[in-house]
């Protein structure tokens, strides 16, 4: 199964919006609404962010949000925050029964 | 609250076999699919493996097929991952992690690190 793809690197300033894009296939992405994002500071564990597409876990600013059109799912982070600065992974199940993920993209707060 | 505590990591000859264990609490492990996660130094997040609840179903990512086994025990709320003819790509950070209702990764351990050097 082929990684999901996502953009290397997005960056904004203090404020301001930003949109991490992920395509799949039909097989993953857009064929399901297990579409999850994850957000991972330095030398830490990943932490959920979005679930089912759109779902935000508890805890989780309101800043984060993320939809699917087709074969492509998008996480949008408004308000930009320094401690936003992270790298962010999307990840869908598969027909497969299997998980992927994308490669990662690395948000700068200028 | 849910805690994942991998173990096992450590530096290991080429060739040769490992195995990672993960403990868990903070949930009802016996209710939820399990995963191990893979991430090399300065690289994404590589999907390894996925057990079934109750270890009936397991699925494996196409590049670790036939040299890794995830297996689970419920009575010791522990999940294992045996590796096998290790080499250098298997270097890396390994996470266990737990599914949600759906089947989609919402809590990891910190994470055991695997260096497979000579």
């Amino acid at each position: 199964q082929s990684a999901l793809t996502q953009p290397a690197s997005v960056s904004g300033s203090p404020g301001q919006s930003i949109t991490i894009s992920c395509t799949g296939t039909n097989s993953d992405v857009g064929g399901y609404n297990f579409v999850s994002w994850y957000q991972q500071h330095p030398g830490k564990a990943p932490k959920l962010m979005i679930y089912e597409v759109s779902n935000r876990p508890s805890g989780v600013p309101d800043r984060f949000s993320a939809s699917k059109s087709g074969n492509t799912a998008s996480l949008t982070i408004s308000g930009l925050q320094a401690e936003d600065e992270a790298d962010y992974y999307c990840s869908s199940y598969t027909s497969a029964t299997t998980r992927v993920f994308g490669g990662g993209t690395k948000l700068t707060v200028l | 609250q849910v805690q994942l505590v991998e173990s096992g990591g450590g530096v290991v000859q080429p060739g040769r076999s490992l195995r990672l264990a993960c403990a868990a609490s903070g949930f009802t492990f016996s209710r939820r699919g399990m995963h191990w996660v893979r991430q090399a130094p300065g690289k994404g997040l590589e999907w390894l493996a996925v057990i079934s609840y109750d270890g009936s179903d397991k699925y494996y990512g196409d590049s670790v097929k036939g040299r890794l086994t995830i297996s689970r025990d419920n009575s010791k709320n522990t999940l294992y991952l045996q590796m096998n003819s290790l080499g250098a790509e298997d270097t890396g950070v390994y996470y266990c992690a737990k599914d949600r209702t759906t089947p989609e990764i919402d809590y990891w351990g910190q994470g055991t690190l695997v260096t497979v050097s000579s």
